[in-house]
C-alpha cells in the first residue's frame, strides 16, 4: 500500500507569496492532519481535516488555510508568506474507525518551504 | 495544560549497549502516547504507541517503551543500539480523547557510535 504522499517536496517563494501544498493520504485513510516543524518551535499542529471538515485547528494565523476533497486528498494554503513560515510541513493521514477507536497517525516525507 | 517533555537533547549511546530516550508527559484523562523517529530529511515514522493495557510496549526496529502512570512517563528503550538507530525522536501525546491532535515534545536527538 503506498504511503502518504506530499507535493511538491521543495519550494521557494519570497516574502508577501502565497503557496499551496498538497497530500495525499494513504488509501481508505479519511482524516488528513498537517503540521509544522521548525527548529525553533518543533513540531506545531496546524488543521485536521475529516471527510472534507475541519475538525481541529491549531494556534495559527488566519493566513493558513487548508480543505479536504472528497477522495480525501488536501491541500493547505498560505497566504502573505513571511520570512517565519519557512519551515518543513509534514502531513499525516489516520485511518478513523470511529468514536472509540484510536488510529496512529502516518506521516509523508514533508514540504519544505524556504520564504526569502 | 497538556504537554509533553523530553528533558534530553541529545543521548549519546555506544553501539550494543542499551539505550533509553526519556518522555514525560502532563494529560488530563487516560493518555494516547506514541514515539516516531525522523531520520534526515525525511519524514517521521511510527515505531510504537500506548493506549491502554500493558506498560510494556514494543514497536518497530526492536524498541519498546514502559507506561508509567505513577511517574508520567513513557521512555523509549532498546537493549542493544545499532548505528543506524542514530535519529531524532519525538515522544508524542494526543489530546482531546482518541481522535484529537497530536502535541510533539521537542524531540531527543540520539547518537549511536561504533
Amino acid at each position: 500500500k503506498a504511503g502518504v504522499t506530499q507535493t511538491p517536496r521543495y519550494l521557494i517563494k519570497t516574502r508577501g507569496q502565497q503557496v499551496t501544498l498538497s497530500c495525499s493520504p494513504i488509501s481508505g485513510h479519511r482524516s488528513v492532519s498537517w503540521y509544522q516543524q521548525t527548529p525553533g518551535q518543533g513540531l506545531q499542529f496546524l488543521f485536521e481535516y475529516f471527510s472534507e471538515t475541519q475538525r481541529n485547528k491549531g494556534n495559527f494565523p488566519g493566513r493558513f488555510s487548508g480543505r479536504q476533497f472528497s477522495n480525501s486528498r488536501s491541500e493547505m494554503n498560505v497566504s502573505t508568506l513571511e520570512l517565519g513560515d519557512s519551515a518543513l510541513y509534514l502531513c499525516a493521514s489516520s485511518l478513523v474507525r470511529g468514536a472509540a477507536g484510536e488510529e496512529t497517525q502516518y506521516f509523508g516525507p514533508g514540504t519544505r518551504l524556504l520564504v526569502l | 495544560a497538556q504537554s509533553v517533555a523530553q528533558p534530553e537533547d541529545q543521548v549519546n549511546v555506544a553501539e550494543g549497549n542499551p539505550l533509553t530516550v526519556k518522555c514525560t508527559y502532563s494529560v488530563s484523562g487516560n493518555p494516547y502516547l506514541f514515539w516516531y523517529v525522523q531520520y534526515p530529511n525525511r519524514g517521521l515514522q511510527f515505531l510504537l504507541k500506548y493506549i491502554t493495557g500493558d506498560n510494556l510496549v514494543k514497536g518497530s526496529y526492536g524498541f519498546e517503551a514502559e507506561f508509567n502512570k505513577s511517574q508520567t512517563s513513557f521512555h523509549l528503550k532498546k537493549p542493544s543500539a545499532l548505528v543506524s538507530d542514530s535519529a531524532l525522536y519525538f515522544c508524542a501525546v494526543r489530546v482531546g480523547g482518541s481522535q484529537g491532535n497530536l502535541i510533539f515534545g521537542k524531540g531527543t536527538k540520539l547518537s549511536v557510535k561504533p
